[in-house]
């Protein structure tokens, strides 16, 4: 079975630092990896997609993942931190669940908080 | 833009009673989901459904059935409400079932059952 571990429930970094929210993954085959940022009293939002070709993936609002086949791992970067980056950040794996469809399994988040 | 609206924001209902949550998707998307979001377990996938007046089971349907009569909307149901159904529910669509594409969320319901 698929599963996604995010080891960090929560992450702290200085705005104008880099930042990085770690994921691992475990599928069946090739993996399609996706993060999702979930703002305060708000739903997802998708944030960038790993489905093959180049290891750095480049998404919105700045951010970017790198995709480690050997790791097993898709973190996600950013170069400069903002305060209003911070909000819950999910790492969520692809796998095919029967009925002819594929289904997400999330991480369980990490809170991402930056300090002024 | 895409567009995935749900009914209510806030819903408080009490222990033994029917409710209902509805979503909407303005994108003619074919795929519909449901997850319920609790703090330190991540989302878990409820029901989903492929095409209209199809539903398949997720992870976590016990206490809960779903209704597709229309493609742009999917309904949850809570047959009778318990306290450990408090949560916050969240409604997704996907253009297609290809593995691929993404899915869009709507602004999630926050359920409380007394």
């Amino acid at each position: 079975a698929q599963s996604v571990a995010q080891p960090e429930d929560q992450v702290n970094v200085a705005e104008g630092n880099p930042l990085t929210v770690k994921c691992t993954y475990s599928v069946s085959g090739n993996p399609y990896l996706f993060w999702y940022v979930q703002y305060p009293n708000r739903g997802l939002q998708f944030l960038l997609k790993y489905i093959t070709g180049d290891n750095l993936v480049k998404g919105s609002y700045g951010f970017e993942a790198e995709f480690n086949k050997s790791q097993t791992s898709f973190h996600l970067k950013k170069p400069s931190a903002l305060v209003s980056d911070s909000a819950l950040y999910f790492c969520a794996v692809s796998a095919y669940s029967g009925a002819g469809s594929y289904q997400l399994t999330f991480g369980k988040g990490t809170k991402l908080s930056v300090i002024p | 833009d895409v567009k995935v609206t749900q009914s209510s924001r806030y819903l408080v209902k009490r222990t033994g009673e029917k409710v209902f949550l509805e979503c909407v998707q303005d994108m003619d998307h074919e795929n519909m989901f449901w997850y319920r979001q609790d703090p330190g377990l991540g989302l878990r996938l409820i029901y989903f459904s492929y095409d209209v007046k199809m539903k398949e089971k997720g992870d976590i349907p016990e206490g809960y059935s779903v209704s597709r009569e229309k493609k742009e909307r999917f309904s949850l149901i809570l047959e009778s409400a318990s306290t450990n159904q408090t949560s916050m529910y969240l409604c997704a669509s996907r253009y297609t079932p290809d593995r691929a594409y993404e899915q869009y969320f709507g602004p999630g319901t926050r359920l409380t059952v007394t």
